[in-house]
């Protein structure tokens, strides 16, 4: 199966700073990379699809990018309501594995 | 509001059966491919097995193959996850998602509120 790398595992970051986190794949998934995030008790919610379409609804401060096996979730400028658990997943061959999660927690 | 509601989890003993449902509300559940997530206690998503809008193509997390079998029945507008065989490594809350694609898998855009399922002697 494909395997999914995320770095960093965490960060502390401060409200305003920008954060990027990077997800590797150990076969080229294409441009079949999405991004979710997830709060505690809730489930997650899509914020970026096919490595760089921006879901209805997600502020424009989140972007992604990459191709072939190395992709980037960035935050421009960090929110109060963006701290949380991203998770990657690819969606270019079964099983549509998810990668293990950046926590991303207030400094 | 798009929605989607999970019924049928609950206890189980080791090396029994449950079957989960699921069914949409705001839309049908035929325009879309669909699929089954879970996810234990402290532990991220994991994807258990998605399905396309006609049947055609169907996947399984390597976990979960010969034990799990998701079908759906757009008739009825009802998703399905049979699990057979449980293990104690199957205790999770179990998502149902839709897709945004019909015929292939792409994005996971709509997530139920998740049914608990527990696997215990």
């Amino acid at each position: 199966d494909l395997q999914m790398t995320q770095s960093p595992s965490s960060l502390s970051a401060s409200v305003g700073d920008r954060v990027t986190i990077t997800c590797r794949t150990s076969q080229s998934v294409r441009n079949l990379l999405n991004w979710y995030q997830q709060k505690p008790g809730e489930a997650p919610k899509l914020l970026i699809y096919s490595t760089s379409i921006l879901q209805s609804g997600v502020p424009s401060r989140f972007s992604g990018s990459g191709s072939g096996t190395d992709f980037t979730l960035s935050i421009s400028s960090l929110q109060p309501e963006d701290f949380a658990t991203y998770y990657c997943q690819q969606s270019y061959s079964i099983p549509n594995t998810f990668g293990p999660g950046t926590r991303v927690d207030i400094k | 509001e798009v929605k989607l509601v999970e019924s049928g989890g609950g206890l189980a003993q080791p090396g029994r059966s449950l079957r989960l449902s699921c069914a949409p509300s705001e839309f049908t559940l035929d325009a879309y491919a669909m699929h089954w997530v879970r996810q234990a206690p402290g532990k991220g998503p994991e994807w258990v097995a998605g399905i396309t809008w006609n049947s055609k193509s169907i996947g399984y997390a390597d976990s979960v193959k010969g034990r799990f079998t998701i079908s759906r029945d757009n008739a009825k507008n009802s998703l399905y996850l049979q699990m057979d065989s449980l293990r104690t490594e199957d205790t999770a809350v179990y998502y149902c998602v839709k897709d945004i694609r019909r015929n292939y898998f792409q994005g996971l855009d709509v997530w139920g509120q998740g049914t608990t399922v527990t696997v215990s002697s």
